[in-house]
């Protein structure tokens, strides 16, 4: 969905490099969520907002930590990478009392 | 909880023919299900929701059907096409708390 951008779209790093995925959306949607999908297995969440003064950790949220810099804008960072965080990670992004998410394209991560 | 596992399940169906794809999920005290389509290399896509006070919702080629007494939710696809091909995931909510519990994903193959 070309309203919820995400950067890079293809990420190769090294282990122990800190390393920012970020997240953009042009629908005026309050509550941001980053996911991780590993193969065979379905979307974990890794932290979730529902609104700029606002971060929660989800189910898989250790090596994590976001910023949520705008109600447009939510990164994030991986503190020092390690080879099992290597995934595809999706942002997704939410209205207020509907529950309907809405995804990115996606950032496929590797970590050497 | 979630089953873990590598090998997604898998549906092979002739096109021109109806798909049905099934999801068993786990809180009975959700109240909103969603299907999701995920095609190689994008992100998930809404196509069909449903809330709890119902029973049968259609859209366009799809139909969800909910039994909240066996906490069963299916996805039918009417006349199956080429197109239709890829990973389909059912969610639901977890009770107005805003987020979303995604089950392990069926991979649907269609057959030219």
């Amino acid at each position: 969905d070309a309203d919820v951008t995400q950067t890079p779209r293809n990420r190769i790093t090294k282990t122990g490099k800190r390393i920012m995925l970020e997240c953009s959306q042009t629908k005026g949607h309050d509550r941001m969520y980053w996911y991780r999908q590993d193969p065979g297995l379905g979307l974990r969440l890794i932290y979730y907002s529902f609104d700029v003064k606002d971060i929660n950790k989800g189910e898989i949220s250790d090596g994590y930590s976001v910023s949520r810099q705008a109600q447009a804008k939510f990164s994030l960072s991986l503190e020092s990478a390690i080879p099992n965080q290597t995934a595809l990670y999706f942002c997704a992004t939410a209205v207020p009392h509907t529950d309907t998410q809405y995804f990115g394209p996606g950032t496929r991560l590797t970590v050497l | 909880g979630e089953s873990v596992g590598l090998h997604l399940p898998t549906l092979s169906v002739q096109e021109g023919d109806n798909s049905i794809i099934n999801c068993a999920y786990s809180n009975s005290a959700s109240d909103y299900f969603i299907w999701y389509k995920q095609e190689s290399g994008k992100g998930p896509q809404f196509i069909i929701d449903i809330r709890s006070n119902m029973d049968k919702r259609q859209g366009q080629r799809v139909t969800v059907l909910l039994n909240k007494t066996v906490k069963h939710l299916s996805l039918q696809i009417a006349a199956t096409q080429p197109g239709d091909s890829a990973v389909y995931f059912c969610a639901e909510n977890m009770a107005n708390r805003g987020k979303l519990i995604f089950g392990q994903g069926t991979e649907l193959s269609v057959k030219p």
